[in-house]
């Protein structure tokens, strides 16, 4: 059964640390997304990609994250410097065009 | 921004009962997608419906989609104690860049 990896699954990191979170597509998904997700904003979608192209970040603060598909096997989030405000759990999801969207386990990030 | 509305934001019955989740959106989709998530879990994929589906059924769930009034409706028939866990529904948006956007949840708490 083909799932979504993200790495790592929990990240404790000081406010002004770079982080950087990596996730693996599920095979032949040509659509990868990033969210977010806190008690009081709910799931946040940060940025999307079609075929390896960026479709819309415009969830993203553009100014400290940055995302990116260097490969089709791999998907990453950037966030630097990090702030306290960015403790959340960060999902990957992947899923063929118009189909099904399947979701990772999240990375949990805490910024002390 | 939210583009779905779950309705009720909690729900609490007894192991047996029905369980009826309802969901409304704002633009036109191509598909519908519902998802569990347990406390402190990732989101599980449970049922697609497309734009020119009215009702779809997996096991003990039951989806219907009613594209004039822009909303969706989840039935868990026979609830069980371990369908505690909270239920978003997600739209896929029509035109190229679709993205899939959830909506707040609905929080299910089922009892023996």
């Amino acid at each position: 059964d083909a799932r979504v990896t993200q790495t790592p699954r929990h990240k404790v990191t000081e406010m002004g640390q770079e982080v950087t979170m990596r996730c693996q597509p599920i095979l032949g998904h040509n659509t990868v997304f990033w969210y977010r997700q806190t008690m009081m904003q709910g799931l946040e979608l940060l940025a999307y990609f079609r075929n390896r192209a960026p479709l819309d970040d415009s969830g993203m603060p553009k100014d400290r994250f940055s995302a990116e598909m260097p490969d089709a096997t791999l998907a990453t989030l950037k966030i630097q410097p990090s702030e306290p405000r960015d403790s959340a759990v960060y999902f990957c999801a992947s899923g063929p065009l118009g189909g099904p969207v399947r979701f990772g386990p999240g990375t949990r990030l805490t910024v002390l | 921004s939210q583009q779905g509305e779950e309705d009720p934001q909690a729900l609490s019955i007894q192991e047996g009962e029905n369980a009826t989740m309802n969901c409304s959106y704002k633009t036109s989709i191509n598909n519908l997608q519902w998802y569990r998530q347990n406390s402190g879990r990732g989101l599980v994929h449970l049922i697609l419906i497309r734009s020119n589906e009215r009702e779809k059924h997996s096991g003990r769930l039951r989806v219907t989609l009613d594209t004039s009034k822009k909303s969706s409706s989840l039935l868990i028939t026979a609830s069980r104690a371990a369908d505690t866990a909270s239920y978003f529904c997600a739209t896929d948006g029509t035109g190229t860049a679709s993205k899939l956007t959830f909506g707040t949840g609905t929080r299910l708490q089922v009892t023996l």
